[in-house]
C-alpha cells in the first residue's frame, strides 16, 4: 500500500516570502502521479499543482513549484512570494497510474500542513 | 467558482432521520467519487463510481448509501447516523480521457448528526 507523510503539522511565513512544504511518500510503484492541493477555509480542495514521476523535470505553476526527488521518494513543495491568500491547509497526494480506467484510480492523501501566511 | 456542485453546503439531521447528499457535474467526467474529511485532517476515499457503476466501496457502513442516477449526478442516501459521522462530505470527478488527470472536487456538506 502506498503512503505519503508531511511532517509539518503547522507552519508560518510573513508575507512576500518563500516557504517550502515538504512531502514524502512510500510505494513501489514505478509509474505514478503526485498532487498538491490546498485546502483554504472556503473549504473547497483546490489542485495547485502536478507531477508525473516518468518526468524528471520539475513542475512549476506561476509561484509554485516543486522539487521532485524519485529515489528519495521526496515531494516537496515551494511558494515563492507568499500571500495572504496561500493562507489554508495543503495536501500532498498520491495516484498510482492504472491501466485500467475502470478501476478509478484511487488518491492518497498525506496528513496536510497548515500554512499561515502572516502580513 | 467549482464546477462540481454539491447540495446542500450545511445539513444537521437526527439519528433516526433519512437524508441524502448531492452532488453534480457537467465536465463530461465519468469517474466520480465520496471523500469523508474531519476537522484539520485528509479526506478519506468512501466509494468511487466508474462509468455509473461502483468500482470501489472502502468498506464504508451500510448506513451511507451511494447511488449514480446518471453520469452526472451522484448521490449519497444518509439513514441511522451516528454522531460520530458529523464530518464534511466533499465530492469529486475526474475525466476518464487522460491517465493523469487530477480530481476536481466541490466545496462540501457540512453533516452535523445530533
Amino acid at each position: 500500500a502506498q503512503t505519503v507523510t508531511q511532517s509539518q503539522p503547522e507552519m508560518s511565513v510573513q508575507e512576500a516570502e518563500t516557504v517550502t512544504l515538504s512531502c514524502t511518500y512510500d510505494t513501489s510503484e514505478s509509474n505514478y502521479y503526485l498532487f498538491w492541493y490546498k485546502q483554504p477555509p472556503s473549504r473547497q480542495m483546490i489542485l495547485v499543482i502536478r507531477q508525473e514521476a516518468y518526468k524528471q523535470q520539475n513542475a512549476t505553476e506561476n509561484r509554485f513549484s516543486v522539487n521532485f526527488q524519485k529515489a528519495a521518494k521526496s515531494f516537496s513543495l515551494k511558494i515563492s512570494d507568499s500571500q495572504l491568500g496561500d493562507t489554508a491547509m495543503y495536501f500532498c497526494a498520491f495516484m498510482k497510474h492504472v491501466i485500467d480506467l475502470e478501476y478509478g484510480n484511487k488518491l492518497v492523501f498525506g496528513a496536510g500542513t497548515i500554512l499561515r501566511v502572516k502580513s | 467558482d467549482t464546477e462540481v456542485t454539491q447540495t446542500p453546503k450545511h445539513l444537521v439531521m437526527g439519528m433516526t432521520n433519512k437524508k441524502s447528499l448531492k452532488c453534480e457535474q457537467h465536465m463530461g467526467h465519468r469517474a466520480m467519487y465520496w471523500y469523508k474529511q474531519k476537522a484539520k485532517k485528509p479526506p478519506e476515499l468512501m466509494f468511487v463510481y466508474s462509468y455509473e457503476k461502483l468500482s470501489i466501496n472502502e468498506s464504508v457502513p451500510s448506513r451511507f448509501s451511494p447511488e449514480c442516477p446518471n453520469s452526472s449526478l451522484l448521490n449519497l442516501h444518509l439513514h441511522a447516523l451516528q454522531p460520530e459521522d458529523s464530518a464534511l462530505y466533499l465530492c469529486a470527478s475526474r475525466p476518464d480521457v487522460s491517465y493523469n488527470s487530477p480530481l476536481h472536487f466541490g466545496n462540501g456538506t457540512r453533516l452535523t448528526v445530533t
